[in-house]
């Protein structure tokens, strides 16, 4: 089955810029989304098709995606963007099923 | 607003089956197709199945294939998880979501539904 890795965590001081990576093989070639969840709280998504923003969801969040990464970058990062963040593919290749990547820790210093 | 409200939690026994409800309003469900998201404490979204509500037609992950069964029910605009043969392991939040069609972002979620299994 499709894989996607994400790094455990990652930290950044309030007005810099957060980059999360996404890993999987030749995932230049999938949708990739990316979803925003904070404690106790459904998923949001915050971005769609590897770089299109849903309304409400700020310009400082945007993606992209080349090769066998996919990356979430938070500009002007806030207090308020601490949360998980996971990327998710539909892999149609084998398992035609939903893959999310295994969640990155976004802590504001 | 597109909104789905989701029942409540659950305890189940090991062994047993838990249904899980999820009512829609806000947007066109037989237009839409019901996705099943569920999360144990701490780790990843993980990805159960989905129904195209117009056809009915359903795909699950591998992974449940055997143990779950998703419906809806058009007159009520209400989409039902139901998993069986439960284990500790399947402890978690259930999540239901909404997408126009399949497969897509997943832009509308319920509020969850803890499913507790314990002996």
């Amino acid at each position: 089955s499709y894989v996607l890795t994400q790094p455990p965590s990652v930290s950044v001081a309030p007005g810099q810029t957060a980059r999360i990576t996404c890993g999987g093989n030749n995932i230049g070639s999938k949708s990739v989304h990316w979803y925003q969840q904070k404690p106790g709280q459904a998923p949001v998504l915050v971005v769609y098709d590897d770089s299109d923003r849903p309304s409400g969801i700020p310009e400082r969040f945007s993606g992209s995606n080349s090769g066998n990464t996919a990356t979430l970058t938070i500009s002007r990062v806030e207090a308020g963007d601490e949360a998980d963040y996971y990327c998710q593919v539909w892999d149609s290749s084998s398992d035609h099923s939903y893959v999310f990547g295994t969640g990155t820790k976004v802590t504001v210093l | 607003q597109m909104q789905l409200v989701q029942s409540g939690p659950e305890v189940k026994k090991p062994g047993t089956s838990v249904k899980v409800s999820c009512k829609a309003s806000g947007f066109t469900f037989t237009s839409s197709a019901m996705q099943w998201v569920r999360q144990a404490r701490g780790q990843r979204l993980e990805w159960i199945g989905w129904i195209v509500v117009g056809s009915g037609n359903t795909n699950y992950a591998q992974k449940f294939q055997e143990r779950v069964t998703i419906t809806r029910d058009m007159s009520t605009s209400t989409a039902y998880m139901e998993l069986s043969s439960l284990r500790s392991e399947d402890t978690a939040v259930y999540y239901c979501a909404a997408t126009p069609v399949v497969p897509a972002a997943i832009s509308v979620w319920g509020q969850g539904t803890l499913v507790t299994v314990s002996s």
